[in-house]
């Protein structure tokens, strides 16, 4: 049982590129979640999924775009990258809100943009 | 968001119990009361979460305080592996809040061999 996976766990991109972190849960969950998380920092959510086929956004969802096409599958987009979106970026997962149990997190994606 | 007020760090020995406080003074009816603890390089691990009663599991108690308006993480005998950020979050259970954790900075855990 893999948990969250996240790929690719580090990447560096030049200003302006474009690049797309994938997130996928083998647990059946609803929810899928995507949080930044800066050095000496909590964790800040960028966007998040109630379901196949829907989105939302959190607090700092600016430069961000995610796409929740197949239920197991979470996409966080970068369309043009900033400097100030070098960071680490974890995608979580929980089952539903009704019982707000716990959210399983991946590993990390480092991202650095130059 | 109802918001929580941890300490910055703690210093603990091995094998000595620790008690994390958080404040949440501002906590709703329909908030659950979670921690999470992040170690090094790692994301975030759910430790424990409760609502109204003190909850057991195998890697923590949770004490919540009968008017919810704080709460202690206690780690009955520290080891070496428990040094991390731990953090105390409210989940809400209701409205539009859809189950997110909204994070602080936490509280550092040291362990001293």
């Amino acid at each position: 049982n893999a948990g969250v996976t996240q790929t690719p766990k580090f990447r560096v991109l030049k200003t302006g590129q474009s690049m797309t972190l994938l997130c996928a849960q083998d647990m059946n969950h609803e929810y899928m979640y995507w949080y930044r998380q800066d050095p000496g920092m909590g964790l800040r959510l960028i966007h998040y999924s109630v379901g196949e086929g829907t989105t939302a956004k959190g607090e700092v969802p600016d430069g961000y775009n995610v796409s929740r096409l197949k239920k197991q599958n979470f996409l966080l987009g970068l369309e043009s990258a900033a400097p100030s979106q070098t960071s680490v970026y974890f995608c979580a997962s929980s089952r539903d809100r009704v019982n707000p149990g716990e959210l399983f997190f991946g590993e990390g994606s480092r991202l650095t943009v130059l | 968001d109802a918001k929580t007020t941890q300490p910055n760090s703690m210093e603990s020995n091995e094998e000595e119990p620790v008690h994390l406080p958080c404040n949440h003074s501002t906590i709703s009816g329909t908030d659950y009361i979670h921690w999470y603890r992040q170690l090094p390089s790692q994301g975030p691990e759910y430790v424990i979460h409760g609502l109204t009663s003190n909850v057991n599991n195998r890697m923590a108690s949770l004490a919540i305080a009968e008017d919810r308006k704080s709460s202690t993480l206690i780690l009955h005998r520290a080891t070496l592996r428990d040094a991390a950020v731990y953090y105390c979050i409210l989940r809400s259970a209701g409205g539009t809040s859809y189950g997110k954790l909204t994070f602080g900075q936490g509280t550092i855990l040291t362990v001293h061999p």
